[in-house]
């Protein structure tokens, strides 16, 4: 079984809304990542977890703040987003550097 | 650095026809490769990988790729292309420590 579950499958917020995205995976992987994607972009990696710890941050601004509870769910808590944070949100975990994608969480901000 | 180039952002084939997408890299370490395919509003499904040993893999979907050290090359092949091969199709590499390096990716069209 290779499968990371993502809720919601969409989402709609306002630049003053708080909200989150869920992850889970129950394959045992250790490492668990975010990714956003533009429409016909690839996937642009956003943070890393390793073992439930922030490994890898790209960057990203903070408004986007991950959590990892435990080393089957990470989470992302979303605040104050711009409208070009509008993406498809997507979330792997990996086994021996093979990633496993979700189905991704769509995201509008209005 | 690694990288990943794609040559051709959209190939159209006619059903029935042979599938072919090109895929270089660079890379100073030997590389762990990868095929992803997305179908449209969904995730990244994983069609095949290279890691070590046999350089012809074999995937789902009845695809597969060669991994040419010489060419530094990973094209991606199916011999009789389906309409439901219709989606975008990412070749990618990775460096180690968590980090995939993607092409831009290569639209498929399939034409009855």
């Amino acid at each position: 079984d290779t499968e990371v579950t993502q809720t919601p499958k969409h989402l709609v917020m306002g630049m003053t809304n708080k909200k989150s995205l869920k992850c889970e995976q129950h394959m045992g992987h250790r490492a668990m990542y975010w990714y956003k994607q533009k429409a016909k972009k690839p996937p642009e990696l956003m943070f890393v977890y390793s073992y439930e710890k922030l490994s890898i941050n790209e960057s990203v601004p903070s408004r986007f703040s991950p959590e990892c509870p435990n080393s089957s769910l990470l989470n992302l808590h979303l605040h104050a987003l711009q409208p070009e944070d509008s993406a498809l949100y997507l979330c792997a975990s990996s086994q021996e550097e093979t990633q496993y994608f979700g189905p991704g969480t769509r995201l509008l901000v209005l | 650095a690694q990288s990943v180039t794609q040559l051709g952002s959209h190939v159209s084939v006619s059903e029935g026809a042979l599938v072919l997408l090109r895929c270089n890299y660079s890379s100073s370490v030997p590389p762990y490769l990868f095929w992803y395919v997305q179908y449209p509003n969904q995730g990244l499904q994983l069609l095949l990988k290279y890691t070590t040993g046999a350089t012809l893999v074999k995937g789902i979907n009845g695809f597969e790729a060669e991994f040419k050290k010489s060419e530094t090359s990973f094209h991606l092949t199916k011999p009789s292309a389906h309409m439901s091969d219709a989606a975008e199709y990412f070749c990618a590499v990775t460096p180690g420590g968590g980090k995939l390096i993607f092409g831009q990716g290569t639209e498929l069209s399939v034409k009855p």
